[in-house]
């Protein structure tokens, strides 16, 4: 059964820093790994798809990174702003199967 | 492009009543998810569609829980007799095929006193 992990739990910056979000997942069977936003009280915002043949992604001032063959992904996030303050979360989509496996996310929180 | 929208957004109920979730997938989206969102066990997956047809419905608590995709744009996901457990937020999304990106609504929260 795949599970997937995300550290840090939660992360405070200050706002322009650089920062690196992680994501681990037990199978590397995997047929693509996509990175979500939820603001709080809100749905999910599909940030960046990552299919398993590809090994970034990059949209804006965020890049994600999928080693398949570690089973891990990173999403970088540049120059961080207030705004940018939400859950990130991490889905794995297992080859076979149609589902997501998401993480639990990482709050972080950009202060001014 | 109305993104994928569910009701109601917020549903309290009392232990015992029937809830039923609403859904409207984004038009031609072929694939259609329930998920449900608590803090002890995050996101999990309930059911999933595929051309309007069942494909894994696994995730489903118990017999408790039904849903249906009557149509390529509605489906509904109804809760007898409800539990207060069963509190939660319930996300639908829809995909243009089981393969692609996963697009959200916004959520229902769910209540059960």
């Amino acid at each position: 059964k795949q599970e997937v992990t995300q550290i840090p739990a939660a992360l405070s910056v200050p706002e322009g820093e650089n920062l690196v979000l992680n994501c681990s997942f037990t199978d590397s069977a995997i047929y693509n790994l996509q990175w979500f936003r939820q603001d709080p009280g809100k749905g999910l915002t599909s940030l960046l798809l990552i299919q398993s043949s590809q090994r970034e992604q990059t949209s804006g001032r965020l890049n994600a990174s999928l080693d398949k063959s570690s089973g891990r992904s990173t999403l970088y996030i540049a120059a961080s702003q207030p705004g940018d303050s939400a859950t990130y979360l991490c889905a794995v989509q297992s080859t076979g199967y149609s589902t997501l496996t998401f993480g639990k996310g990482t709050m972080l929180l950009v202060s001014p | 492009d109305a993104g994928v929208i569910q009701s109601p957004r917020h549903e309290v109920t009392e232990m015992g009543q029937e809830v039923t979730l609403r859904c409207k997938p984004i038009s031609g989206h072929n694939s259609l998810f329930w998920y449900r969102q608590t803090m002890m066990r995050g996101l999990e997956l309930l059911i999933y569609f595929n051309n309007n047809v069942p494909i894994d419905d696994s995730g489903m608590p118990e017999d408790r829980f039904s849903a249906k995709m009557p149509n390529a744009s509605f489906s509904t996901l109804k809760i007898q007799p409800s539990e207060p457990r069963d509190s939660a937020v319930y996300f639908c999304a829809s995909s243009l095929t089981p393969r692609d990106e996963q697009f959200f609504g916004p959520g229902t929260r769910l209540t059960v006193l």
